[in-house]
């Protein structure tokens, strides 16, 4: 079946530095996927929508110059925190929708998350 | 725009008995209803989804879940638990034409021998 991958599942970092999380979509193309971020025994909050080929959109509240995301091609999308501080430390996870049908009948995939601590 | 509420963040039930997890949600618009399973440091995995048609759904591993349109429930249900079903369950809600998802708060469904 569909799979989203996720690297890497765990990174820590020093606070300042930048780190990259990438999204793929293993056996289909996803023109468009979406990054989350949960804190602990919390929800899951939309950060962005990512689009293939234009600028990802955000969600209110969330910086777009902290959380660069590039959907360069039809499988990847990556998140990148820039200037890492201990507040960002969290659990981000990617989804990807197949495409199938009318959007929203098709279900999200996830991937199994990254979980980013800042020191 | 739409939100979600799971009324219990913990719910504990022993092994074998009977347990339903409470969603709620608010729209103005017709909403699509999902649940989800999140084993620890996992990702989400789809359970079961209501879109339209039969108000009650199920999943391949005995949970049910009834879209309720007058009191705005979609309810996670099932008859006998295993341990295996030890998880976080999150209830989200998709209006009608969008793409992404809201999600409740999640419950922590935590089964005793």
């Amino acid at each position: 079946g569909a799979v989203v991958s996720q690297h890497p599942s765990r990174v820590i970092c020093k606070s300042g530095t930048s780190v990259k999380i990438e999204c793929r979509s293993l056996d289909f193309q996803a023109t468009t996927m979406f990054w989350y971020r949960q804190f602990p025994k919390q929800s899951l909050m939309l950060m962005a929508t990512s689009n293939e080929g234009s600028k990802a959109t955000y969600e209110q509240g969330v910086e777009k110059d902290k959380f660069l995301i590039n959907h360069a091609s039809l499988t990847l999308s990556t998140l990148t925190v820039t200037s890492a501080h201990p507040e960002d430390s969290s659990f981000y996870i990617c989804s990807a929708r197949f495409p199938q049908g009318a959007s929203y009948n098709s279900p999200l995939h996830f991937g199994n998350g990254t979980r980013l601590t800042v020191t | 725009a739409q939100s979600v509420t799971q009324l219990d963040s913990q719910v504990p039930v022993f092994e074998e008995a009977p347990v339903e997890l409470r969603c709620n949600y608010s729209s103005s618009v017709s909403v699509y209803l999902f649940w989800y399973v999140q084993y620890p440091n996992q990702g989400l995995q789809l359970l079961l989804k209501y879109l339209s048609g039969s108000t009650l759904v199920e999943s391949i591993n005995g949970f049910e879940a009834e879209f309720n349109k007058s009191q705005t429930s979609f309810h996670l249900r099932k008859p006998s638990v295993h341990i295996s079903d030890t998880a976080e369950y999150f209830c989200a809600v998709s209006e009608d034409g969008a793409q992404k998802l809201v999600f409740g708060q999640g419950t922590r469904l935590t089964i005793n021998p």
